[in-house]
């Protein structure tokens, strides 16, 4: 258990709706990692908060957005859903940004867009 | 980021020690070598990381060559729960610019009974 929590951990939805993913850091860590994981694309950054803050932003679309609340909880909405859409989502948390530390990952939200 | 380039499989039989290569030719000096696994779509679990000397713990043992320019990976003993896609990552979380993980295809080692 990396004490990285993802909820929901299988969602199914059709296109054109939106859905938000929620990820709850290790306890103590203040950043928080998006990752998409697609068949053909493998694991690909998103999006970067740290305590709150938006840090970084890596090969998210603009569909999609995220935030990180002052529990240090994320959510990922995803809105207007398109079949390409469907993958797995994975959150990873981190103590600090930056530095040389190891990065903990959740088990992942596997989105099927029908 | 300096980019990785590892095997896209390998077999190793159980019991025995698995090797897996990385080469990083484009490393900078201040930039680590991490290691992480995936099993079969779990969550990406980190097992190691090192600058320029060799690193052990518990998982694994960490071989960097002197230029830095590659790395190889050693699970001592492989058992069956070995099996999972290893990924040799390089530069990550430098402080500066994106902060996150830039993963390749990895190597997908399969350990043979």
């Amino acid at each position: 258990d990396s004490g990285v929590t993802q909820t929901p951990k299988h969602l199914i939805t059709a296109t054109g709706q939106r859905v938000t993913l929620r990820c709850s850091p290790r306890s103590g860590d203040l950043s928080v990692y998006w990752y998409q994981q697609s068949l053909d694309q493998g694991l690909q950054f998103l999006i970067q908060y740290y305590n709150g803050e938006e840090r970084a932003k890596g090969n998210i679309l603009e569909r999609f957005s995220a935030q990180q609340f002052p529990d240090l909880h994320s959510e990922l909405n995803l809105s207007s859903l398109e079949l390409g859409d469907s993958a797995l989502y994975f959150c990873a948390s981190t103590r600090i940004p930056g530095g040389r530390t190891e990065a903990f990952f959740g088990q992942g939200t596997r989105l099927t867009v029908v | 980021d300096a980019k990785t380039t590892q095997p896209p499989s390998m077999d190793c039989a159980e019991g025995r020690a698995a090797n897996l290569p990385c080469n990083h030719s484009t490393i900078s000096g201040n930039e680590y070598v991490y290691w992480y696994r995936q099993i079969h779509s779990q969550g990406p679990q980190y097992i190691i990381h090192g600058l320029k000397n060799n690193e052990t713990n518990e998982m694994a043992s960490l071989i960097i060559t002197e230029d830095r320019k590659s790395s190889t990976l050693i699970l001592p003993h492989a058992t069956l729960r070995d099996t999972a896609v290893y990924y040799c990552i390089v530069n990550l979380f430098s402080g500066g610019g994106a902060d996150g993980l830039t993963f390749g295809k990895g190597t997908h080692l399969i350990i043979q009974p």
